[in-house]
């Protein structure tokens, strides 16, 4: 069945520096690809998504890659700000498919 | 206005009972969840429901039975509770059928079996 793999697990950077997180899935059918950020003890929330048909996606500090070859997205968050510390998940589906979850990754942004 | 509303937020409670946990939403979406997230933070897909019919029963014991009374409603009934199932459960909706949108999630029940 699909699988998403996400990296890595925790990530800890200074304010202001930018931070990555990896995802690959499995199903080469997959066509939708959201990332969400679950702050502590809250619900999480959708912060941007892209589809099969674009490679790349931005929203001002934040940004998605997609390759679809690889079967490989990305996360990227610039200029990172203590309010960015969360869990950040990134997910999988396809037509007619249940979306899949990655593991998370838990970011620290240190002042 | 709460668009997914859950209730109760906490739910404490001993091994063996039975208890239920309700969920509805007013954004007039046609499709419901409920995910479990464990202790390590993983999300997984327990049911959804579309138009209040069931579209995904994911391999979950059949102490867990989910009811949809309409499509703005899904609540959770647990029977013979065990220590395995402390978690914290959330509910979501999403406009379509399936997952290719957004998820609006509620804000989570945290059940606690002593």
């Amino acid at each position: 069945g699909e699988n998403v793999e996400q990296h890595p697990s925790t990530l800890s950077v200074q304010e202001g520096d930018s931070a990555v997180i990896k995802c690959t899935y499995s199903d080469s059918a997959s066509n939708y690809f959201p990332w969400y950020k679950q702050e502590l003890g809250k619900r999480p929330q959708l912060i941007i998504d892209i589809r099969s048909n674009v490679g790349e996606k931005k929203d001002q500090r934040i940004a998605v890659t997609l390759n679809k070859t690889a079967k490989h997205f990305s996360l990227h968050i610039t200029e990172t700000q203590p309010e960015d510390s969360a869990v950040y998940f990134c997910a999988a589906s396809k037509r007619g498919g249940k979306l899949i979850f990655g593991q998370g990754t838990e970011l620290s942004v240190k002042p | 206005d709460t668009a997914v509303s859950q209730t109760p937020k906490y739910l404490v409670t001993q091994m063996g009972n039975d208890k239920s946990i309700k969920c509805e939403q007013n954004l007039g979406h046609d499709t419901m969840y409920w995910y479990k997230q464990d202790s390590k933070k993983f999300l997984k897909i327990m049911f959804s429901y579309n138009n209040k019919e069931l579209i995904i029963n994911e391999t979950v014991p059949n102490r867990f039975s989910p009811k949809s009374p309409d499509k703005a409603h899904l609540n959770l009934h647990i029977n013979s509770l065990e220590l395995g199932d402390s978690a914290v459960y959330f509910c979501a909706s999403s406009r379509g059928g399936l997952t290719n949108e957004k998820l609006f999630f509620g804000s989570g029940t945290q059940l606690s079996v002593l």
